[in-house]
């Protein structure tokens, strides 16, 4: 049974980087039919799509947040990141990883159970 | 960007009724429509993808319907488990979005 889990630091001051990783298990984040996603869902709101990576380190931002945000992938480890940049207390939020099929309906078919990232001095 | 509007954003029901929300593309997404179950502290769960197809494992109590723009999802009989948040989402065109959410709750 695949399994992710995000984890990270649940503080965040402001202005500062929000680094959080995505562990993979029970499956290869190197499988082809899949893409490797970050959402967020700050409280209270909807969910929000932050980032995409493939296997091969391809990735698609979203552009509302494209100039603050990298993803990166790790095969070896099988796990893949996100970095945010200049955090404001707009970007705390539950930060969710996702698999994604790649097929003609693309859906987020596992989750990790999300993590809660506060920005706050 | 195409963005989905959820209806009603929370709504109250009792164990057996069958109830039924909606979401609205501001564009065509042909059936590119999913729909998940959020609850707090766990992984969110795929309900229905194309809109109208069952995971493996997703009880069939759960249904969806729609193209185009308007879309439902359908519970025919709420069993406990099923009083949670429940989101649309488009994979039709990036940035993938997602609606605001209906939060379901017990009567």
């Amino acid at each position: 049974q695949l399994q992710l889990q995000e984890s990270g630091p649940g503080l965040v001051k402001p202005s500062k980087t929000l680094s959080l990783t995505c562990v993979v298990s029970g499956g290869s984040i190197s499988d082809s039919n899949y893409y490797w996603d970050w959402i967020r869902q700050p409280p209270g709101k909807g969910l929000e799509w932050i980032a995409s990576i493939y296997y091969s380190g391809h990735t698609y931002y979203n552009p509302s947040l494209k100039s603050r945000v990298t993803i990166s992938v790790d095969t070896s480890t099988n796990q893949f990141s996100l970095k945010l940049t200049s955090v404001t207390a707009a970007d705390t939020a539950i930060h969710y990883c996702a698999r994604r099929s790649s097929g003609h309906y693309e859906a987020y078919d596992y989750w990790g159970p999300g993590t809660l990232v506060t920005v706050s001095s | 960007d195409i963005q989905m509007t959820q209806s009603p954003s929370s709504l109250s029901a009792s164990v057996g009724d069958r109830v039924t929300i909606t979401c609205r593309a501001s564009q065509s997404v042909s059936t590119y429509l999913n729909w998940y179950q959020l609850k707090p502290g766990k992984a969110p769960k795929l309900l229905i993808y194309a809109a109208s197809s069952l995971p493996s494992g997703v009880p069939s109590r759960f249904s969806g319907s729609g193209s185009g723009t308007d879309f439902t999802l359908t519970i025919s009989s709420l069993q406990p488990e099923d009083f949670a948040s429940y989101f649309c989402q488009q994979s039709y065109s990036t940035p993938y979005s997602f609606g605001q959410g209906t939060k379901l709750e017990i009567k």
